[in-house]
């Protein structure tokens, strides 16, 4: 299975800011997807990002507060803007098995505190 | 619309007893399913997964899953738990206007006592 490297794995922010995450895979994916995990919560698909195409996002997540880049078949980035603390949560990157019959597999996230 | 129930918040046994984590999903057609364990401060592991093959799955670390189509259950055993099982679980199903999108339960967590 695809090893996936998350980092920052953890981090702290002050309101206002924005961080990048960047998420790294050991091998070419066609599908990556982010997801947000809030304390105590079950996970949420935020977007599918696919190579050499605009991030598809799911309802009640928008492109200004999550833009996300998907340069190439090995990497991608989610940038959570303008944090609030509501934005604290757990953010995990998934890419697909590649041979189109699932599973997901899920790099360790990470987890953002906003104060 | 697509959902998938974890009946159970919280499970707790003792150690080398038998786990039953329980999940019912809803569906007009018929998704595949999934276990995922995330351990404290980790990602997701995937423990089995059912993709309309045989109705018995069997996971990593011993566990195992049934399918039940008429009961549109898909509950996750152990025979004998360990204390490093104790971590949540969720249930997952894939979406009907995406194979590769899932829905993931609210998750069990599971409590091994000595």
């Amino acid at each position: 299975s695809a090893v996936i490297s998350q980092k920052p794995s953890r981090d702290i922010c002050q309101r206002g800011t924005s961080l990048t995450i960047q998420c790294q895979v050991d091998s070419q994916v066609t599908m990556m997807f982010w997801y947000r995990q809030q304390p105590g919560q079950s996970l949420t698909l935020i977007a599918t990002a696919n190579q050499g195409s605009e991030a598809t996002y799911e309802s009640g997540f928008v492109i200004d507060k999550f833009p996300i880049s998907r340069p190439n078949l090995t990497f991608s980035t989610l940038t959570v803007s303008n944090m609030s603390p509501e934005d604290s949560s757990i953010y995990l990157c998934s890419v697909d098995s590649g041979d189109g019959n699932q599973p997901q597999h899920f790099g360790d996230g990470t987890r953002l505190s906003i104060l | 619309a697509q959902s998938v129930t974890q009946l159970d918040s919280h499970v707790s046994v003792s150690e080398g007893t038998p786990v039953l984590l329980r999940c019912n999903y809803s569906s007009s057609y018929s998704p595949s399913l999934f276990w995922y364990v995330q351990h404290p401060n980790k990602g997701l592991q995937l423990l089995l997964k059912y993709t309309s093959a045989a109705t018995l799955v069997k996971g990593i670390n011993g566990f195992e899953a049934e399918f039940k189509k008429s009961e549109t259950s898909f509950h996750l055993t152990k025979p004998s738990a360990h204390m490093s099982d104790a971590a949540e679980y969720f249930c997952v199903v894939t979406r009907p206007d995406s194979s590769y999108k899932l829905i993931f339960g609210s998750g069990t967590r599971l409590l091994v006592r000595p």
